[in-house]
């Protein structure tokens, strides 16, 4: 079975610019999570979609946005980029049942300039 | 509202040792429970997890958690370190009261010393 992917890897924008990144969860797989990952604040949970629907978020403005198509595939894009957007972005899949783990992908390095 | 606390940001032992890693949770009566493991510039691997069986919790590359109610704790433990398993560990809660929420805490980095 293959992995959670995440596409670019990595990704260098400037500010002001926006950035939409892509995550395909494991098959079979309904709900996708996004987390950034920075040496300061550490992994801060942005939202989880499932079957489409966004089920939660985190505290993060509206810059961060996402949406999860029917095949579980999931973006998520971020508007005027700020400097301190510059982050690891993690997204993770389960199957969405209660007390199941998520599988996490590589991430995509953002760095904004 | 859920959190997690990791009671030390680095532990360092040499290789050989034991290893501990302190993790203490606030959540609701049932919460899962998951040790993850993340080495530089790679993802997060499962390493354990909890869900209201067993309270000794055995995982992968011969770690181990004990889920204690009482306590709010699920320490993580290796008998032996080995320089493999020198990464960033993140304890992490997860509540179907808060809506699945998974909760990481800050994070341990583990040094293993030759």
């Amino acid at each position: 079975k293959a992995g959670v992917t995440q596409t670019p890897r990595y990704l260098i924008k400037t500010r002001g610019q926006q950035v939409t990144l892509s995550c395909s969860p494991i098959s079979g797989h309904r709900s996708v999570s996004w987390y950034q990952q920075t040496p300061g604040q550490g992994l801060q949970f942005l939202f989880e979609y499932f079957s489409e629907t966004q089920r939660n978020k985190g505290n993060f403005p509206g810059r961060f946005s996402g949406r999860q198509f029917s095949n579980s595939r999931s973006e998520m894009n971020v508007s005027t980029l700020e400097l301190g957007d510059s982050a690891l972005y993690l997204c993770a899949s389960m199957t969405g049942l209660a007390g199941n783990e998520q599988f996490f992908g590589p991430g995509t390095r953002l760095t904004v300039l | 509202a859920q959190s997690v606390t990791q009671l030390d940001s680095h532990v360092s032992v040499s290789e050989g040792t034991p290893v501990l890693l302190r993790c203490n949770y606030s959540s609701s009566y049932s919460p899962s429970l998951f040790w993850y493991v993340q080495h530089p510039n790679k993802g997060l691997q499962l390493l354990l997890k909890y869900t209201s069986a067993a309270t000794l919790v055995k995982g992968i590359n011969g770690f181990e958690a004990e889920f204690k109610k009482s306590e709010t704790s699920f320490h993580l433990t290796k008998p032996s370190a080995h320089m493999s398993d020198a990464a960033e560990y993140f304890c992490v809660v997860s509540d179907p009261d808060y809506g699945q929420n998974f909760v990481f805490g800050p994070g341990t980095r583990l040094s293993v010393l030759p």
